[in-house]
């Protein structure tokens, strides 16, 4: 069983939807990720949070807006997304955000925007 | 700026045959980390191994070791007695450790048949 769990685990949602992603990691790190996977393209780095603050917005359109309420929870928060935002959406955690430390994913919240 | 590059987009390799995937860096920074991911269909990113620029010796876990040359720019991952359960797609990533934040920087991945 992986330590970091997403759900859900697939989502179809309209352009004019709300949903969220949610990530939830038993490793007790405190340093959690959104990366996103689309097809043919490398991982790209969303957001990164150390101790529930945000260190990282890797210029992210504002119809993403991640929230993490404690260091093991990270939601991802999903508002008139467009059909290119399609993709693998993949939560990581590691012991915390400092260079070197293994950052561990989880299944992935695989989203198709229609 | 880091750069990760992964020239093979696809290899096929016989069960119980070993298998290198090859993997070239690109970077500035004069620490930094080396990572293997294996992703299954499911989506999921599986760490495997992981290689610091000043170890001396090659990262080595069960059936993974990483050849590493530093002087290459090389960090390619041999995968030995293969099993069909390997198959799948394999990214190499670094990480710089001089560098701000812990991120990584992906390739664009290696897909990994395994044949009978």
């Amino acid at each position: 069983e992986t330590g970091v769990t997403q759900t859900p685990r697939h989502l179809v949602m309209g352009m004019t939807n709300k949903k969220s992603l949610k990530c939830e990691q038993h490793l007790g790190h405190n340093a959690m990720y959104w990366y996103k996977q689309s097809a043919k393209k490398p991982l790209e780095l969303m957001f990164v949070y150390s101790l529930e603050e945000r260190v990282e917005n890797n210029s992210v359109p504002s119809r993403f807006s991640p929230e993490c309420p404690n260091s093991s929870h990270l939601f991802l928060h999903l508002h008139t997304l467009q059909p290119e935002d399609s993709a693998l959406y993949l939560c990581a955690s590691s012991q915390s955000a400092v260079p070197g430390n293994t950052i561990y994913f989880g299944e992935g919240s695989w989203l198709t925007v229609v | 700026a880091q750069k990760i590059t992964q020239t093979q987009p696809g290899m096929f390799v016989q069960e119980k045959e070993a298998v290198t995937l090859d993997c070239t860096y690109d970077t500035s920074d004069q620490s930094y980390g080396l990572f293997w991911y294996k992703q299954p269909s499911s989506g999921e990113m599986i760490f495997l191994i992981y290689q610091g620029s000043y170890d001396e010796q090659n990262a080595t876990e069960g059936r993974y070791s990483l050849n590493f040359q530093k002087a290459r720019k090389s960090a390619n991952l041999v995968i030995s007695a293969s099993q069909l359960g390997d198959s799948a797609m394999y990214f190499c990533a670094m990480i710089g450790i001089t560098g701000g934040g812990n991120k990584l920087t992906f390739g664009t991945g290696t897909q990994l048949k395994v044949e009978l």
